[in-house]
């Protein structure tokens, strides 16, 4: 059964980098599968940030205009997300997610149970 | 302003039926892109439900049901029961866009 985890500063100030780490266990992400992250501000929908395929091929939501990352560290069975330039409405929870390959597009059958990031100087 | 138009809230007795339904256009669901169905109970992570327009997950009983014809998919959910209420979101893809696109959610309340 995989587990995700997430975990990083829960209070970041506006301009600065947000950054997650999502730990991976009961499943290898070098193995296949995509890795990815979802957050929802307080109280609204959910938004798709981005993934990264197990080969390390990276894609992200093109309305977070290039301040978005996603990498992976096979060796601690990591994945992480870097947002920078952040403001108020980068406040949000950060999910982190596993995402199937048999469907088109993926569908997210595993989650994390999600960090609250909040942007606040 | 999602590219999938959920209705923002449904409502229904228990033992009913309702349907949520999850409108698009010719450049997502319409494209032949799959949906796919979640349901998020209040404080926390939205579980699958649905998955490639039809399926249900190992786990998820079979009063639940995907399904989509041309721009649009429907959730319909059978034996309506308290447990039940939650928000429910669609996924799919939208190429023009060229993101993965999420429905706007719908709040189901179980009278």
């Amino acid at each position: 059964q995989v587990q995700l985890q997430e975990s990083g500063p829960g209070l970041v100030k506006p301009s600065e980098t947000l950054s997650l780490t999502c730990t991976v266990s009961g499943y290898s992400i070098n193995s296949g599968y995509y890795w990815g992250w979802i957050r929802q501000p307080p109280g609204k929908g959910l938004e798709w940030v981005g993934s990264i395929y197990h080969s390390g091929s990276t894609f992200y939501n093109p309305s977070l205009k290039g301040r978005v990352t996603i990498s992976a560290d096979t060796s601690k069975n990591q994945f992480s997300l870097k947002v920078n330039s952040v403001t108020a409405a980068d406040t949000a929870v950060y999910y982190c997610v596993r995402g199937t390959v048999a469907t088109n597009p993926s569908s997210y059958d595993s989650w994390g149970q999600g960090a609250l990031v909040t942007v606040s100087s | 302003q999602s590219v999938l138009t959920q209705p923002p809230s449904v409502s229904g007795a228990p033992g009913q039926r309702v349907i949520i339904s999850c409108t698009g256009s010719s450049s997502n669901i319409g494209a032949g892109y799959d949906v796919h169905w979640y349901r998020q109970l209040p404080g926390t992570a939205p579980k699958p439900l649905i998955y490639g327009n039809t399926n249900r997950p190992s786990g998820v009983p079979d009063r639940f049901s995907g399904s989509k014809s041309g721009t649009s998919a429907s959730l319909a959910i059978t034996g309506l029961q308290a447990e039940d209420e939650a928000d429910y979101y669609c996924q799919s893809y939208d190429s023009s866009l060229t993101t993965v696109a999420f429905g706007g959610g719908t709040k189901l309340t179980v009278l």
